[in-house]
């Protein structure tokens, strides 16, 4: 049974582009959710997301950033226009159901230039 | 352990040693506590969890210890080994959510020397 898997491990863009990062769930995971770490800080909590919902956005940024679950395939977090103060590591989790522990992904490492 | 400036802070253990790490959490209408351990480069992997109805819980060499009266979590290594040298989180659900939905406290760096 894998994990959670991410991809890419690492992503480089320059200022401006666009930054999709993709989250495939543990296999009979129907929650997703996202987070963010910056260097030597615990992860800070973004989004969660079912299957076609968005359940909780209060942790996303307002503007740039957006994420999706669709019916089939991955999860998605997508950045547009990235500016350098997005670098991090962007790590995925998924649970069975919400009262369940959530297990995370190796993550995205993103680097803006 | 001791903090370094704005880094985090640390903990130097002896192999065989046990060690404590310490967390103190924010709300108290928290009900459900994980403890997470980060190695480098990698994500964060769950060790143990902890419901408030609670005050102790063991796994495999390690135990965590809820304190509701002072929102105070700590976990314990028993045996600390070279390979339990990782970045530990504690993290709280802030009740009435989902599980998954955590927020995480500053991490403590644990370096085990043979």
């Amino acid at each position: 049974n894998a994990g959670v898997m991410q991809n890419p491990r690492h992503l480089v863009r320059r200022r401006g582009q666009e930054a999709r990062l993709r989250c495939s769930p543990m296999k009979g995971h129907s929650h997703v959710y996202w987070y963010r770490q910056l260097p030597e800080e615990g992860l800070k909590f973004m989004v969660y997301l079912q299957k076609e919902n968005i359940i909780d956005e209060s942790g996303m940024p307002k503007e740039r950033f957006s994420a999706e679950f669709p019916k089939e395939g991955p999860s998605i977090l997508r950045i547009q226009q990235v500016v350098r103060g997005d670098s991090a590591a962007y790590f995925c989790a998924s649970s069975t159901t919400g009262n369940t522990e959530a297990f995370f992904g190796q993550g995205t490492r993103l680097t803006v230039v | 352990g001791e903090s370094v400036g704005l880094h985090l802070p640390t903990l130097s253990v002896q192999e065989g040693d046990n060690s404590i790490i310490n967390c103190a959490y924010s709300n108290s209408a928290s009900d459900y506590f994980i403890w997470y351990k980060q190695e480098s480069g990698k994500g964060p992997q769950f060790i143990i969890d902890i419901r408030s109805n609670m005050d102790k819980r063991q796994g495999q060499r390690v135990t965590v210890l809820l304190n509701k009266t002072v929102k105070h979590l700590s976990l314990q290594i028993a045996a600390t080994q070279p390979g339990d040298s990782a970045v530990y989180f504690c993290a709280e659900n802030p009740g009435g959510t989902s599980y998954g939905k955590l927020t995480f406290g500053q991490g403590t760096i644990l370096t085990v020397h043979p």
